[in-house]
């Protein structure tokens, strides 16, 4: 059974740092993609940032392109995103998603983790 | 970067109704749409991915249809247990992928 767990969000003030992960089991992490999605409260889903099942590329949406850095470790089955410089729009829960094709740069989310919320605030 | 608008943002209807929601892309998107159901505190649930290949479990009154830059989802009879906010997805970007606003379905 696939399972993807986020941890990591929390409060911190505007310029603060903090720095997700995803924990993923039951699948061979290392052949997909990741992506992280978001929701601030009350709001829609938003795209925020992909990575290849080799690492080698990563993609952002252009409000957090040069402050978030994606990245994975194969060797632990984890998806990480290093947010850096947040602003209170950057609040809300963030979901690790992934499809169920291996190898594939564009897929459907197939499957979710549960969400960790951020939230930006002095 | 493809846009998606969905409409409508709301909705209202009986059970046993008919609901229909429309994505609109910016671009051509060659059936690489998916459909999600919502609901409060938890993650989207895939329901119809290729524009309109069921997911596994989900039940049959769920259908997507449409192709280029027009795409639907409908309810063939809305039930209770379809409350919830849709949401469409296109993935058919190689770089980002984006979503629709999304529609809340209120049962009356």
């Amino acid at each position: 059974e696939v399972q993807l767990l986020e941890s990591g969000g929390g409060l911190v003030q505007p310029g603060g740092s903090l720095r997700l992960s995803c924990a993923a089991s039951g699948f061979t992490f290392s052949s997909y993609s990741m992506t992280w999605v978001r929701q601030a409260p009350g709001r829609g889903l938003e795209w925020v940032s992909r990575i290849t099942w080799t690492g080698t590329g990563t993609y952002y949406i252009d409000s957090v392109r040069g402050r978030f850095t994606i990245s994975r470790d194969n060797s632990k089955n984890t998806l990480y995103v290093q947010m850096n410089s947040l602003r209170v729009e950057d609040t809300a829960v963030y979901y690790c998603a992934t499809g169920r094709n291996a190898n594939w740069d564009s897929d459907a989310f197939h499957f979710w983790g549960q969400g960790t919320m951020v939230t930006v605030s002095s | 970067d493809i846009q998606m608008t969905q409409s409508p943002s709301t909705l209202s209807a009986s059970v046993g109704d008919r609901v229909t929601i429309t994505c609109r892309a910016s671009q051509y998107l060659s059936n690489s749409l998916a459909w999600y159901q919502q609901k409060p505190g938890k993650a989207p649930k895939l329901l119809i991915f290729e524009a309109s290949s069921l997911v596994s479990g989900v039940p049959s009154r769920f259908s997507g249809s449409g192709s280029g830059t027009e795409y639907t989802l409908i309810i063939s009879s809305l039930q209770p247990d379809d409350a919830a906010t849709y949401y469409c997805h296109q993935y058919k970007g190689y770089i980002e992928s984006s979503f629709g606003q999304g529609t809340n379905v209120e049962i009356k």
